[in-house]
């Protein structure tokens, strides 16, 4: 069966600070991936997919950057954190392969002070 | 511009009666559509989808209906448990994209 792990679970760093969230799935090949985020008391945005390696797609001007450096793994970076970049990060995987369905890590609740 | 809404902010409903989550959508390229349910701190877990060649899909005590003419899908939970006390989450993708498009979140509260 597949799994998806995400870390750290929790994350406070200062303004101006880098950051870096990794996920990996497994139990599955090629999947495509995806990064979130939710704001408090707000939906789902989408940041980042990848329907491959070294293939990234960004949803939203931001100071965040993704990776891609091998198939079933998926890094979030910043050089240098703001305070709106708080929130809770969520990394999905799909099969891509005529399916819809999205499956969630258990993801990373970040604080920035 | 908000493609996917859910109005209801929060419900609340009591133990062993229907919840009824809504859902509209604008996107008329929207073909498939998904509810998932979160709790606080955890990712969401996919709950029920529907195509749109469909009206109703059902898996246990989860049903969904979809209402095409009227861009609605809707959640219906029967009997209601303690444990379904979170925030569902619709979605809706269409065919060739390998995006969904999430609604904003309706908390439900199930009253014992």
């Amino acid at each position: 069966s597949q799994t998806i792990h995400q870390w750290p679970a929790t994350l406070v760093q200062p303004v101006g600070s880098p950051l870096s969230l990794e996920c990996t799935v497994e139990g599955t090949s090629n999947p495509n991936l995806y990064w979130y985020r939710q704001a408090a008391g707000r939906g789902l945005q989408l940041l980042f997919y990848s329907v491959g390696i070294g293939q990234i797609s960004s949803e939203v001007p931001q100071n965040l950057s993704a990776s891609r450096p091998q198939d079933r793994q998926f890094i979030l970076s910043s050089k240098k954190l703001l305070l709106s970049d708080s929130g809770f990060y969520l990394c999905a995987w799909s099969p891509g392969t005529a399916t819809y369905e999205q499956y969630f890590g258990p993801g990373t609740r970040l604080t920035v002070t | 511009d908000q493609q996917v809404k859910q109005n209801s902010p929060s419900l609340s409903v009591q133990e062993g009666r229907i919840s009824i989550l809504n859902c509209d959508y604008t996107n008329s390229m929207f073909d498939y559509f998904l509810w998932y349910k979160k709790y606080p701190a955890e990712g969401p877990t996919f709950l029920i989808s529907i195509s749109s060649i469909k009206d109703k899909n059902e898996d246990g005590r989860f049903t969904v209906f979809l209402n095409k003419s009227a861009k609605h899908l809707s959640l219906h939970i029967v009997p209601s448990q303690p444990g379904d006390s979170a925030v569902y989450f619709c979605a809706a993708s269409h065919f060739g994209n390998e995006k969904l498009t999430f609604g904003t979140g309706t908390r439900l509260t199930i009253i014992p």
